[in-house]
């Protein structure tokens, strides 16, 4: 098995660019996916394949990844983006654990 | 509406049994793979199990022998029996739709719901 790093909290000001990263020994060698959780509600998949974006995702969400990090960046933060995020890596040659998630990161807009 | 809707969360003692529920609508249902991915209080998400369309059943090794996913694609619902509950079994259980594109199905999740909590406690 293997194990993805967020960190706990990130925090940014309107309009700025947020950036919430996912380390991992792994990330060079699958896919990321990304996940938006905003309180009492259910996640919504934000980006597959690391920089896909599902329809209806606003631009300013975007992915990339470089080496064993992968990265989710969001330009002009909104306070609506206030919300927990988590990124997910797939093993798919594993049958014991095909899904690994990320700790998640609060992102708080001040 | 397209939605998946979770059901039979509770309060339950450790070595007691609880049967979670998913109704799942808008969408072909045996088409999907569907999993259920659970939180603890103030966690990150953790997968727990999938079931392909056809049945074929994948368990994490911390759930393997006492939780068991079934889908009853006639009722477009899915099941998880939790037996021998532990305390480190209290998480909200969100069931989630995987995605498939082009014929290929993978391993992540296009559609949440909004989860059913379960904690076991003495």
């Amino acid at each position: 098995s293997y194990e993805l790093t967020q960190p706990p909290s990130v925090s940014v000001s309107p309009g700025q660019t947020a950036r919430i990263t996912c380390s991992g020994d792994a990330v060079p060698k699958k896919y990321s996916y990304w996940y938006q959780q905003k309180p009492g509600q259910a996640p919504v998949l934000l980006m597959y394949k690391d920089s896909e974006r599902p329809s209806g995702i606003p631009e300013r969400f975007s992915g990339s990844s470089s080496g064993t990090t992968v990265t989710l960046t969001i330009s002009g933060v909104q306070a609506e983006d206030e919300a927990d995020y988590h990124c997910q890596l797939v093993d798919s040659d594993s049958t014991y654990l095909p899904v690994v998630f990320g700790g998640g990161t609060k992102l708080t807009v001040l | 509406e397209v939605q998946l809707v979770e059901s039979g969360g509770g309060f339950i003692q450790p070595g007691g049994s609880l049967r979670l529920s998913c109704a799942a609508s808008g969408f072909t249902f045996t088409t999907y793979a569907m999993t259920w991915v659970r939180q603890a209080p103030g966690k990150g998400l953790e997968w727990v199990s999938t079931i392909s369309g056809s049945g074929t059943t994948y368990y994490a090794t911390s759930v393997e022998g006492r939780f068991t996913i079934s889908r009853d694609n006639s009722k477009n619902m899915l099941f998880l029996q939790m037996r021998t509950l532990r305390v480190e079994d209290t998480a909200l259980y969100f069931c989630a739709k995987g995605h498939c594109s082009g014929g290929n199905c993978y391993w992540f999740f296009d559609l949440w719901g909004r989860g059913t909590l379960v904690t076991v406690s003495s």
